[in-house]
């Protein structure tokens, strides 16, 4: 398994403002995903961030709102820029470990985000 | 393309009552299966995975489930139901090999009550 912690783990902020996450995991991992989880919803995924190249973002998300940073192989940040209410959900990181075909992604605590 | 299917966004039984939470599944390979849990105000924890090996699955808490192929589904049970089981719970379904990307369906929300 893997043990994810994130910062902060809550915030409250004004529109038009940015606020950068931190995933920190406790062993090296290649992959790294950054989803987001609005009020009521499922989980959808924004991107997938492999150390040493650019983040790969998922269909409605773009790098200029949801800029990641993946500088070594047990760190990620996630930024969300210029912010609006609709942003106000909660942002899980998540790691894949095992192999062989076993591969599970584990979930760190979450980032509990509301703007005003 | 995957995507998965709860049935019930909301599921309420008593203590020690049975808990049936229903998935289904659409994938056009075998696909890897997972059920996690959401506790109030807290992230995913994993309570079981299928992975072609044994069609039923135990995890954690008293839960499992079982894969069952003609049916398409992989729903979650646990006999008796306890106080502490409130909480969202989310299936989700990978299909393996370079598709590390995991589809969730939209949740059920088990209320147990005393």
């Amino acid at each position: 398994s893997a043990v994810i912690s994130q910062k902060p783990s809550r915030d409250i902020c004004q529109r038009g403002t940015s606020l950068t996450i931190q995933c920190q995991v406790d062993s090296q991992v290649t992959m790294m995903f950054w989803y987001r989880q609005q009020p009521g919803q499922s989980l959808t995924l924004i991107a997938t961030a492999n150390q040493g190249s650019e983040a790969t973002y998922e269909s409605g998300f773009v790098i200029d709102k949801f800029p990641i940073s993946r500088p070594n192989l047990t760190f990620s940040t996630l930024t969300v820029s210029n912010m609006s209410p609709e942003d106000s959900s909660i942002y899980l990181c998540s790691v894949d470990k095992g192999g062989g075909g076993g591969e599970t992604q584990y979930f760190g605590p979450g980032t509990r985000l509301l703007v005003l | 393309a995957q995507s998965v299917t709860q049935l019930g966004s909301h599921v309420s039984v008593s203590e020690g009552a049975l808990v049936l939470l229903r998935c289904n599944y659409s994938s056009s390979v075998p696909p890897y299966l997972f059920w996690y849990v959401q506790y109030p105000n807290q992230g995913l924890q994993l309570l079981l995975k299928y992975t072609s090996a044994a069609t039923l699955v135990k995890g954690i808490n008293g839960f499992e489930a079982e894969f069952k192929k003609s049916e398409t589904s992989f729903h979650l049970t646990k006999p008796s139901a306890h106080m502490s089981d409130a909480a969202e719970y989310f299936c989700s379904v990978r299909t393996g090999g370079s598709n590390y990307k995991l589809t969730f369906g939209k949740g059920t929300l088990l209320t147990v009550n005393p």
